[in-house]
């Protein structure tokens, strides 16, 4: 079963424009990462935050989590043609090896 | 980016013949993973690795096999391919267990008719 679920499924914006994407899960987590597909490629990671954190920025991303809520939102800022990709959240569980579980994604477009 | 090499990137068999997927680091990680990604479905972890002939099953792993012999190959065994497998298949690799970056490969699409 997937722990992560993100929303919205898929997002359209103009470039320069913010874009946020939520994910939430169902049970408790050591830390929930982002990660970013392009198409036909494999994934990257761009930002981990543990559960003991509430927010995180790297670069033009901001992430948060919310413990209680069971929820994260990333935030992209300035939005750039190539954001354009596929963005999935991946909640790292407390006991047990590394075993991400991931969402099924937001497929981000970014309109010149 | 990560020195992982999956291999073959792209093949096509028939229905009830094996398949062997290679995933070969050159990173020295101890964790190694196969994961699946279908439409609908994100990714599905099917069988990860914590050392040389240490592994355990994932999410869906019936009909699949792995093995470790070294620490920079991992191999994904489909011992008779159904249609239910047409997938694309990621390596992924990380350093450590807690909460550590884990790092994809490229994919291996498989197509099984």
């Amino acid at each position: 079963s997937q722990q992560g679920e993100e929303d919205p499924q898929a997002l359209s914006i103009q470039e320069g424009e913010n874009a946020t994407m939520n994910c939430s899960y169902k049970t408790s987590i050591n830390n929930l990462q982002w990660y970013r597909q392009n198409s036909g490629r494999g994934l990257v990671h761009l930002i981990l935050i543990r559960s003991n954190e509430r927010e995180k920025h790297s670069g033009r991303l901001r992430v948060t989590l919310d413990t209680s809520k069971k929820s994260s939102s990333l935030l992209i800022t300035a939005s750039r043609a190539a954001d354009t990709a596929s963005y999935f959240c991946a909640t790292g569980p407390i006991q047990g090896a590394q075993k991400l579980v991931f969402g099924q994604g937001t497929r981000l477009t970014i309109n010149p | 980016d990560a020195g992982i090499t999956q291999s073959p990137r792209h093949k096509v068999t028939e229905t009830g013949t094996p398949v062997t997927l290679r995933c070969h680091q050159t990173e020295n990680h101890r964790y190694m993973y196969w994961y699946r990604q279908d439409p609908g479905h994100g990714l599905r972890l099917i069988h990860y690795s914590y050392g040389v002939k240490d592994t355990d099953k994932g999410e869906v792993s019936d009909g699949y096999s792995v093995s470790r012999s070294k620490t920079e190959d991992f191999l994904l065994t489909l011992e008779s391919a159904t249609s239910s497998q047409t997938s694309v298949y990621f390596c992924a690799i990380s350093p450590h267990m807690d909460g550590n970056t884990i790092y994809f490969g490229e994919g291996s699409w498989l197509t099984v008719v």
